[in-house]
């Protein structure tokens, strides 16, 4: 079975602090693809990043970063020098190619100014 | 390039009506997915479709619920009669081949009250 865990139910931050949001997933499959998406209060789902299971190099986008990592089924997610716009919601999800998304429970991140 | 249109946005109904949830995916997307999230249980697959064709359906909840893909450019996901348990935000997103590779890209939701 394929599962996400998003330890961190929220976290709260003062603006320009980094955060690092954790995600562990679960999945026999070798073949897999991993998402984070974002929830800003406004409600909808923005997607962030996609990530396949022979791909491990870690990305940069701007402020955003992303460790994936085998060896510990993670998929982190780090914001440098958070702001308050960040603050939301953010998913991960796991899709073994079934085109079923597993999603985790979210991290809800607050940003203070 | 529009992103997925769902109307409307906010629905509000008494229990026992008929509410009928739509969706446009993306041009030239052969995959569309209906989803719901609450609280309580998060984010759910109910039902996705491929190339206007229901391929799961496993993830509705009743039969209460259904859905229809008339067209490549339109679904619905209907309810009735409704209970206030399925208040709710519903969402619909779609994708191009569906695999795994393939992002799913969300509409801006529904949010369902039965009151």
């Amino acid at each position: 079975a394929q599962k996400v865990t998003q330890a961190q139910t929220e976290i709260s931050v003062v603006e320009k602090e980094d955060v690092t949001l954790d995600c562990v997933y679960e999945t026999r499959d070798t073949t897999y693809y991993l998402f984070w998406y974002k929830q800003p209060p406004s409600g909808e789902l923005v997607f962030l990043i996609r990530r396949n299971s022979f791909d491990e190099q870690n990305e940069i986008s701007g402020r955003y970063s992303w460790n994936f990592q085998k060896s510990t089924s993670s998929f982190n997610f780090t914001i440098t020098a958070s702001q308050v716009v960040d603050s939301a919601v953010y998913f991960c999800a796991l899709n073994t190619g079934f085109q079923k998304l597993v999603f985790g429970t979210g991290t809800r991140l607050l940003v203070s100014p | 390039d529009a992103g997925v249109i769902q109307s409307p946005r906010h629905e509000v109904t008494e229990m026992g009506q008929e509410v009928t949830l739509r969706c446009k995916p993306i041009s030239g997307h052969d995959y569309l997915f209906w989803y719901r999230q609450t609280m309580m249980r998060g984010l759910e697959l109910l039902i996705y479709f491929n190339n206007n064709v229901p391929i799961d359906d496993s993830g509705m909840p009743e039969d209460r619920f259904s859905a229809k893909m008339p067209n490549a450019s339109f679904s619905t996901l209907k309810i009735q009669p409704s209970e206030p348990r399925d208040s709710a935000v519903y969402f619909c997103a779609s994708s191009f081949l569906g695999g795994g590779a393939d992002t799913q890209y969300f509409g801006p939701g529904t949010r369902l009250t039965v009151l």
